[in-house]
């Protein structure tokens, strides 16, 4: 089945600051890769995806970048805020027809003001 | 999106009982899905839930430990049986709308004493 790791476990950046979180998968047959945002307490809530016919997609101060050839993707923040603070988790799906999502570790984000 | 919520929001129970847990879907939708987040972990997927047939499991799950139904387009429920500690966590319905996204439930958090 598929596997997907992600890093850094822990990312701490300055207010303002950019952060990337990492994220590699090892079904060559998934197609789908969203990120989700969870904030202490609460349900995880879909920030952007990426399909594998895409290399990168934007929406506002987020970003991510797709490179099927060496199966990772990664996730862009910029002018990082207070609120952006949270674990991110990267997943994948698609391999062998499966629509459940497969789930990295996730990311705890520390934003320094 | 969708509204999604379950029932109970959480609960304390005694090792060697069962709970079950709702989700309700305001609008129908093909595919739902039940994933578990232990304390401080990453989700994990336990099964798809297929209106009108038996449930999808991953590895590691097992109908007789996690029975699931799924009667119509808008509710499913996960029966958590013969419960000890280490089955201690928050468990997740998320249903799948557009071409691949998925939307998550507020969970239900679930302490086995």
């Amino acid at each position: 089945g598929e596997n997907v790791e992600q890093h850094p476990s822990t990312l701490s950046v300055q207010e303002g600051d950019s952060a990337v979180i990492k994220c590699t998968y090892s079904d060559s047959a998934s197609n789908y890769f969203p990120w989700y945002k969870q904030e202490l307490g609460k349900r995880p809530q879909l920030i952007i995806d990426i399909r594998s016919n895409v290399g990168e997609k934007k929406d506002q101060r987020i970003a991510v970048t797709l490179n099927k050839t060496a199966k990772h993707f990664s996730l862009h923040i910029t002018e990082t805020q207070p609120e952006d603070s949270a674990v991110y988790f990267c997943a994948a799906s698609g391999g062998g027809g499966a629509d459940g999502l497969t789930f990295g570790k996730g990311t705890h984000l520390i934003i320094q003001p | 999106s969708a509204v999604i919520s379950q029932k109970p929001s959480r609960d304390i129970c005694q090792r060697g009982t069962s709970l079950t847990i709702q989700c309700q879907v305001d609008s129908q939708v093909t595919m739902m899905f039940w994933y578990r987040q232990q304390p401080g972990q990453s989700l994990t997927l336990i099964a798809t839930a297929n209106q009108g047939s038996e449930a999808t499991y991953e590895s590691g799950f097992v109908i007789d430990k996690f029975p699931i139904s799924r009667p119509n387009l808008t509710f499913s429920t996960l029966t958590v049986s013969n419960m000890s500690p280490e089955d201690s966590s928050i468990y997740l319905c998320s249903v799948g709308q557009g071409a691949n996204e998925q939307f998550f439930g507020p969970g239900t958090r679930l302490t086995v004493l």
